[in-house]
């Protein structure tokens, strides 16, 4: 059955520093992966997407991630962090296909808690 | 983005009672919302897919009885929760899917049974 790991529940940095949230997925065929942002009072939203192609994804807010087959990874990076990018961090896998996102399967989150 | 309300945002109610959640996508026509709940330090776990003009799909182990949705426009998705109890209190977050295939989230609802 497909899934999606994030290892880390909670991750703190310091304003400025880099960040790395960790995801990991099991899942047979080609994934398509997200990773979604949840700020309180507020929806998900989309940060990036990967469907195919490069494996180094660019999203929106200054994220990147990066897709390495052989790792099952989709590790999500930011070189400097601001403290508005405290949230919670979800990354997702979809098993229907890029237009097809019926079947969001979501990871357990990463709560980023950033220091001034 | 495409921007997707819920209403109400918070609520509490007795247990035994029935509330009514709604989804509206604002911008956009959705044919296919969705309904999610999460626990506290939990994933998203999807409830029922919420087609505009026919039933509701519900995932496995989710009573259709139980939470009941309705979809009556392109725009506006609804969930009851009949005869809540103490362990239906979660937050329940929708969403909706544009022509291009992306889901776009609405804000949650915390539902607190006492």
């Amino acid at each position: 059955a497909q899934s999606v790991t994030q290892p880390d529940i909670h991750i703190t940095v310091s304003e400025g520093a880099s960040l790395e949230l960790r995801c990991n997925y099991s899942y047979g065929a080609t994934p398509y992966l997200f990773w979604y942002v949840q700020s309180p009072g507020q929806g998900l939203q989309l940060l990036l997407k990967y469907f195919s192609g490069d494996t180094l994804v660019q999203g929106i807010k200054g994220f990147e991630a990066e897709f390495k087959r052989s790792q099952s990874s989709f590790n999500l990076r930011k070189p400097s962090v601001h403290w508005s990018d405290a949230a919670e961090y979800f990354c997702a896998v979809c098993p229907g296909g890029p237009y097809n996102t019926d079947k969001l399967i979501f990871g357990t989150g990463t709560r980023l808690q950033v220091f001034p | 983005g495409a921007v997707v309300s819920q209403h109400p945002s918070r609520v509490i109610c007795k247990s035994g009672t029935s509330v009514k959640i709604e989804c509206r996508s604002l911008d956009f026509q959705a044919t296919t919302m969705f309904w999610y709940r999460q626990f506290p330090k939990k994933s998203l776990m999807l409830m029922a897919t919420s087609n505009e003009g026919s039933k509701a799909t519900y995932e496995q182990g989710v009573e259709k009885d139980k939470f009941l949705i309705n979809h009556a426009s392109l725009t506006l998705s609804t969930l009851t929760v009949t005869s809540a109890h103490p362990e239906d209190s979660s937050f329940y977050i929708c969403s909706a899917r544009d022509v291009e295939g992306e889901q776009f989230f609405g804000p949650g609802t915390r539902l607190t049974v006492l």
